[in-house]
């Protein structure tokens, strides 16, 4: 199985900072990298996927980069709407695994 | 625009069979595998298992020996079955469809179901 990890677990931020989760792969997936945002008692939401391409209908302040093993998430000025857990996942090959996820709240 | 709605038993005794579906509103059900997750209270997700609509399926090789997953193509259903289950498999459940493209496939998930939280408990 291919393993995720993120960096970091949790993170305080203010309403404005510009906020980065790392994600890393133990092996190359290419561009197969998928990030999710998850609130409190709901199901996951696709934010970007491909690594790098935003869905449609998220705010263009979340911006996705890297590839092969190395990943980053970043929202450029985060409101009060994006506080939540972020989870990278592979899909480069199942069985399609997640990182343990990154809570981002208020500081 | 496709929405998943999910259903099924929410309390399953130890060594008994859970069973969940979901059913498939709009767009093309056909353009899709559809996969199911879960994540167990306070912790992270896992991939279980998914099937199209013509009934390929890939599974998670860690829960593969008591997962059943099926399809009904016409009613726009997949249906989940995990045998044998113990207090480790306490978890919302959801379902996903898993979409792909000839620029990636590899795909991405999306959209989600509701999920349908199962506890196992005697």
């Amino acid at each position: 199985d291919i393993q995720m990890t993120q960096s970091p677990s949790s993170l305080s931020a203010s309403v404005g900072d510009r906020v980065t989760i790392t994600c890393r792969a133990s092996q190359s997936i290419s561009s197969s990298l998928n990030w999710y945002q998850q609130e409190p008692g709901e199901a996951p939401h696709l934010v970007i996927f491909a690594a790098s391409t935003l869905r449609s209908g998220v705010p263009s302040r979340f911006s996705g980069s890297g590839s092969g093993t190395h990943f980053t998430l970043t929202i450029s000025a985060v409101q009060p709407e994006d506080f939540a857990t972020y989870f990278c996942q592979q899909s480069y090959s199942p069985p399609f695994t997640f990182g343990p996820g990154t809570k981002v709240d208020i500081k | 625009q496709v929405h998943v709605k999910q259903w099924g038993a929410g309390l399953v005794k130890p060594s008994e069979t859970l069973s969940l579906s979901c059913a498939v509103s709009g767009g093309s059900f056909s353009d899709y595998f559809w996969s199911w997750f879960r994540q167990p209270p306070g912790k992270g997700l896992e991939w279980i298992a998914e099937i199209n609509h013509s009934g390929r399926t890939n599974y998670n090789p860690s829960l593969k020996s008591r997962v059943t997953i099926s399809v009904d193509t016409p009613k726009r259903q997949s249906s989940l079955r995990l045998s044998s289950v113990t207090a480790a498999d306490t978890a919302v459940y959801y379902c996903a469809g898993h979409w792909t493209t000839t620029d990636s496939p590899s795909g991405w998930f999306d959209p989600w179901g509701q999920g349908t939280p199962v506890t196992v408990s005697s």
